[in-house]
């Protein structure tokens, strides 16, 4: 399994409250994704890293916000959460200049819930 | 804008059977395909990976194709088992170049369930 470690895996808040999902990697790949799955709309990509610092817009990026201060860590915020955002969030990574296939690696999911 | 479909949504066979899980997409220019595999309130796992200038990828039971000009891919599994019963999501990257890598598009899924 590729080294991906996502947290918190369950959470639950309530809306108006600023969430922030983790998620951490030991394979010191250069690109990180985070993604969105929800019924009805399956995943969808949120925003991406290619580098430290190195951050860009995916499909449905209003309401998040992400940083990442070092190569293994990507955070992803929820300034201020709503119901619409309640969903499983998945972390990814991959690295096109170690293989150039640009396969994708997913985490386990964090699950988020907010009332 | 890419759109990827999946057909069947969901598919119940015995165990044994041979069975192919379908995916189209609407703009050929894709720089890969890739087939996952979902357990429930898991993570995904890669099947194949099948780059825009391949036909086919094999692993074990599994044999994905990819047609391109037809905008196509299909996953055949042979002599399936109960631990095949999963959801099968299939992605494409789409060639936009630069720092566009794994900005996946993907299908709703196909529900797998294989019974004894």
């Amino acid at each position: 399994d590729a080294g991906i470690t996502q947290s918190p895996r369950h959470k639950v808040t309530e809306t108006g409250t600023p969430v922030t999902l983790r998620c951490h990697q030991t394979e010191n790949h250069r690109y990180m994704y985070w993604y969105r799955q929800d019924p009805g709309h399956g995943l969808r990509l949120i925003h991406y890293s290619y580098g430290v610092k190195d951050t860009d817009k995916g499909e449905v990026s209003d309401g998040y916000s992400v940083s990442r201060s070092k190569t293994e860590d990507f955070l992803l915020t929820l300034e201020s959460a709503t119901s619409s955002q309640t969903s499983v969030y998945f972390c990814a990574i991959s690295d096109p200049d170690r293989d150039y296939t640009g396969e994708l690696f997913f985490g386990e999911g964090s699950r988020l819930t907010v009332l | 804008k890419q759109e990827v479909t999946q057909i069947p949504a969901a598919l119940s066979v015995p165990e044994g059977e041979n069975l192919v899980l379908n995916c189209s997409f609407t703009d050929s220019a894709i720089y890969n395909l890739q087939w996952f595999r979902q357990d429930p309130g898991k993570g995904l796992t890669s099947l194949l990976l099948i780059q825009s200038s391949q036909r086919e990828q094999t692993s074990g039971r599994l044999n994905a194709s990819l047609d391109k000009s037809s905008g196509r891919s299909t996953l055949y599994i042979a002599a399936s088992q109960p631990g095949d019963s999963a959801t099968y999501l299939c992605a494409v990257s789409s060639n936009a170049g630069g720092t566009s890598y794994g900005k996946l598009t993907f299908g709703q899924g196909t529900i797998l369930t294989v019974h004894p």
